[in-house]
């Protein structure tokens, strides 16, 4: 799986959109895009996942660039609820491991 | 469904003792994960199964740790004998492996303490 990188934490004002980057310049073509999100104390919780075009769900929107090297994960008006660590994962498409990195610590504040 | 179910949520033992956590993954679904996190490794795979047999235990940390799936509804990860560095929170998760994309769905977690 290709490695990616995130920043180690945000902040992210109520209310507002959060966005969240990944780099993935290693990526390769069969590598899709996972996000997972894990609130404290509970286990991961899939959000979305993508190949090369954007996608949107009822809980986020996912931009890959055109060149598959970065994405941003959006949610498009962050609550209280959604602090939580975020996890960008590359992984082939099918491939059921899982590879968590270290995430983003993102602080929504009221 | 309930989702993913854990037991215990919680467990302490004492070192030198066996710890077995248990794992009842969503129906329907063939694959299941046994996860470990801590502070200082994050989230890491221990070992996976598809179909009730163990597909990849390189993560399994020694040949203290053992996993079993004896049947599709029921999972066991038995530590034995336990340590003080075993200490950790251990998720569960379930997927289907088929055609189409494989979202994993994770348990609660059983935060296992060893004194």
């Amino acid at each position: 799986d290709a490695k990616t990188t995130q920043p180690p934490s945000m902040d992210c004002a109520e209310g507002r959109a959060a966005n969240l980057p990944c780099n993935h310049s290693t990526i390769s073509g069969n590598e899709y895009v996972y996000w997972y999100r894990q609130i404290h104390s509970q286990g991961p919780q899939y959000i979305i996942h993508g190949l090369k075009n954007n996608e949107t769900n009822e809980m986020a929107s996912l931009i890959i660039t055109e060149d598959r090297k970065s994405s941003t994960l959006i949610l498009p008006h962050a609550t209280l609820r959604d602090t939580a660590v975020y996890y960008c994962i590359a992984g082939a498409f099918g491939n059921e491991k899982l590879t968590f990195g270290t995430g983003t610590r993102l602080t929504i504040i009221p | 469904d309930a989702g993913v179910i854990q037991s215990p949520r919680h467990e302490v033992t004492e070192m030198g003792q066996e710890v077995t956590l248990r794992c009842k993954p969503i129906s329907g679904h063939n694959s299941l994960f046994w996860y470990r996190q801590t502070m200082m490794r994050g989230l890491e795979l221990l070992i996976y199964f598809n179909n009730n047999v163990p597909i990849d235990d390189s993560g399994m940390p020694e040949d203290r740790f053992s996993a079993k799936m004896p049947n599709a509804s029921f999972s066991t990860l038995k530590i034995q004998p336990s340590e003080p560095r075993d200490s950790a929170v251990y998720f569960c998760a379930s997927s289907y492996r088929g055609r189409g994309h494989t979202e994993a769905f994770f348990g609660q977690g059983t935060r296992l303490t060893v004194v």
